[in-house]
């Protein structure tokens, strides 16, 4: 099974920069993906890590151990939109497309 | 990026009535599609894989006979609830990926609350 845990709440400022763990414990690994929710929306893909070390998008970076089963959402210069809800997701090793997601984070940015 | 649409995004319906939720890939061919379901600030929970053509595989602690799904066309799967309860009240959400892609990204329909009174 999949198991992937994070923190349910973090709190910054506009302007701050961000760090929002996932742990994972799955049976087989190929990679973890990130997403964004904001209340009432659909998920929106944020950044993909199948390989370890740092993949930066724009403010947005993710880093992946895969030793260590760990991996990070780092935001920088916060803005009141990011205020949302942020879930990592492990994809199955039997079906490459199928995804598990973690308990999710909920940012509240602050001005 | 690639277009998931779905619908209805609000149902509302009475305990013991069926409810039928589409989930449309717009501009790509989809053979698996993958159906959520999410509880008010909760995760999303893995229900099944929709397989075109084949019967779909369900998550474990998910009832088959309750959410029914149907892939009959590349671009076009179905859940629909039976006999629903409010216990079934929830944010359904489909999802797909763009075949032979490695970019580790879901695309998601817009989601279907449903309410059963």
């Amino acid at each position: 099974g999949q198991s992937l845990e994070q923190p349910s709440e973090v709190t910054a400022v506009e302007g701050a920069i961000v760090q929002i763990n996932c742990t994972y414990q799955t049976s087989g690994f190929y990679g973890l993906s990130w997403y964004q929710q904001h209340d009432g929306g659909a998920p929106t893909f944020l950044s993909y890590n199948a390989l370890d070390g740092l993949e930066e998008t724009g403010r947005f970076s993710s880093f992946l151990s895969r030793s260590d089963s760990y991996g990070y959402l780092l935001l920088q210069e916060l803005q009141m939109k990011d205020s949302a809800s942020y879930f990592c997701a492990v994809r199955d090793w039997g079906n490459f497309n199928k995804f598990y997601f973690g308990s999710g984070t909920k940012l509240n940015v602050k001005p | 990026g690639a277009v998931v649409s779905q619908h209805p995004s609000w149902v509302i319906c009475k305990s013991g009535t069926s409810v039928k939720i589409e989930c449309r890939s717009l501009d790509f061919q989809a053979t698996t599609m993958f159906w959520y379901r999410q509880f008010p600030k909760q995760s999303l929970m893995l229900m099944a894989t929709s397989n075109e053509g084949s019967k779909a595989t369900y998550e474990q602690g998910v009832e088959k006979d309750k959410f029914l799904i149907n892939h009959a066309s590349l671009t076009l799967s179905t859940l629909t609830v039976t006999s629903a309860h409010p216990e079934d009240s929830s944010f359904y959400i489909c999802s797909a990926s763009l075949a032979g892609g490695d970019t580790g990204e879901l695309f998601f329909g817009e989601g279907s609350r449903l309410t059963v009174l």
